[in-house]
Formats: structure tokens, sequence, C-alpha cells
């Protein structure tokens, strides 16, 4: 099916730096979504963005839906070793019939 | 918050039997539940919507007759994988999502990693 372009694919930092990632479509969704999945487990919610331009913060993650609705990003700031994971974006249209995802970020943090 | 649970998280089969995981909505009532699939170091993909009391939809190149999905209550779906082949090993997950919001997000389960041998 139909996926979001997310970029960066993998990233590897030192703790305590600021992380970034991305991710864009060509089609426009109501609500982007930030999930954080570990090995052998579900994708858990971060972040859920509603409306055009919002920005939303959760602790040291702040997340924005962009002005077009064709993206949004995902900052981390002050990385720490338990940032570790695959970062996923999603993109959902009406009351969650449509929901598509991101490839993921692989973030790696070196201590 | 919303949990939904999924069960096993684990299970090995052998080739050519049927194995069926559980997705539960613990403490809402879920009238649609997804199911995804995930292959090594890749996305979710959606593989079909589960709705209570009629026949999922399935998304282009996955064959229902294979992955039989049911939604016989409002808390719980469940996914069979039939006949299964070393090909079907993979990751799959559920989600649900509060019914009647006009936007809300997607509660995932644990997953369950199916091998078969």
């Amino acid at each position: 099916g139909q996926q979001l372009n997310q970029s960066p694919q993998s990233m590897f930092i030192q703790e305590g730096e600021d992380v970034s990632m991305n991710c864009t479509s060509s089609s426009i969704f109501n609500t982007w979504l930030w999930y954080k999945q570990e090995p052998g487990e579900g994708p858990v919610l971060l972040i859920a963005l509603y409306k055009a331009g919002e920005l939303t913060s959760n602790g040291r993650l702040t997340a924005q839906f962009g002005i077009t609705r064709k993206d949004s990003f995902l900052n981390i700031s002050a990385s720490i070793p338990s940032d570790v994971g695959i970062y996923f974006c999603a993109g959902q249209k009406y009351n969650n019939n449509d929901m598509r995802f991101g490839a993921g970020t692989r973030l790696t943090v070196k201590p | 918050g919303a949990v939904v649970s999924q069960h096993p998280s684990r299970v090995i089969c052998k080739s050519g039997t049927s194995v069926k995981i559980e997705c539960r909505s613990l403490d809402f009532q879920a009238t649609t539940m997804f199911w995804y699939r995930q292959f090594p170091k890749q996305s979710l993909m959606l593989m079909a919507t589960s709705n209570e009391g009629s026949k999922a939809t399935y998304e282009q190149g996955v064959e229902k007759d294979k992955f039989l999905i049911n939604h016989a209550s409002l808390t719980l779906s469940t996914l069979t994988v039939t006949s299964a082949h070393p090909e079907d090993s993979s990751f799959y997950i559920c989600s649900a999502s509060y019914p009647g919001r006009a936007n809300t997000e997607a509660f995932f389960g644990q997953g369950t990693r199916l091998t078969v041998v």
C-alpha cells in the first residue's frame, strides 16, 4: 500500500545530541502520528497531531503537523540511550480508516 | 489510556497447520480493528480491516481465504493463518482506536511473532 516518505532511514548519534526526522506525502492527512517501536514489540504512540501547523511536545520530543498537511517532523532533544528504537510516522485520514506508515527511522544512541 | 492486548506473543508452528492470533481491546469497545504484517527491518503493512459483525476488508494482494479474520465481539478480533507456510513467518500486529471520534490515534497490540517451520 501507499507509504509515506520518511527520512532518514537510520541515525547513529552520541548521547546528548538532538535528533530530527521527517515524513512527507503526496496526499493530505487529517492526523499525523509518531510511534516508537522496540524489538519484538508493537508500536507505542509518542505524539498525535490533529491540526495543520500544530506543534506538540511530549517531554524531550517535539512534533509538528505541516501547514500543507502533507508533512510532519519529530525532534528529540538531548538524546539518551533508551531513545534507541525505530520511529515511525503515520498519516491518518478519517477515523483511522486509512492509516499509512513511513518506512521508519532506526535510531542508535552511543553512550 | 487505551490498551490493546495481543496473544500469543510468539508462536512456532509446523508447515501446513493453522494458527490463531487474538487481539483484544481491554478498556474500550472497538468496532474496527486493523491487522498489520511487518517483515524484519520494514514498516507495517496493512493487511485487513476487521469490522465487528461483518466481513473484513482486505488490502489488495492479501488472500482472504488464507488470513481469516473474525470480529465476533466489540472487544475481540482474531486472525487465523490457515495452512501456514514458512513464507508466512512474520510479525503480526493489530490495532484499534476509540470509536465515534473524528480524529483518534490507533493503539497497537504487542505483536505476535509467527515462525513456521
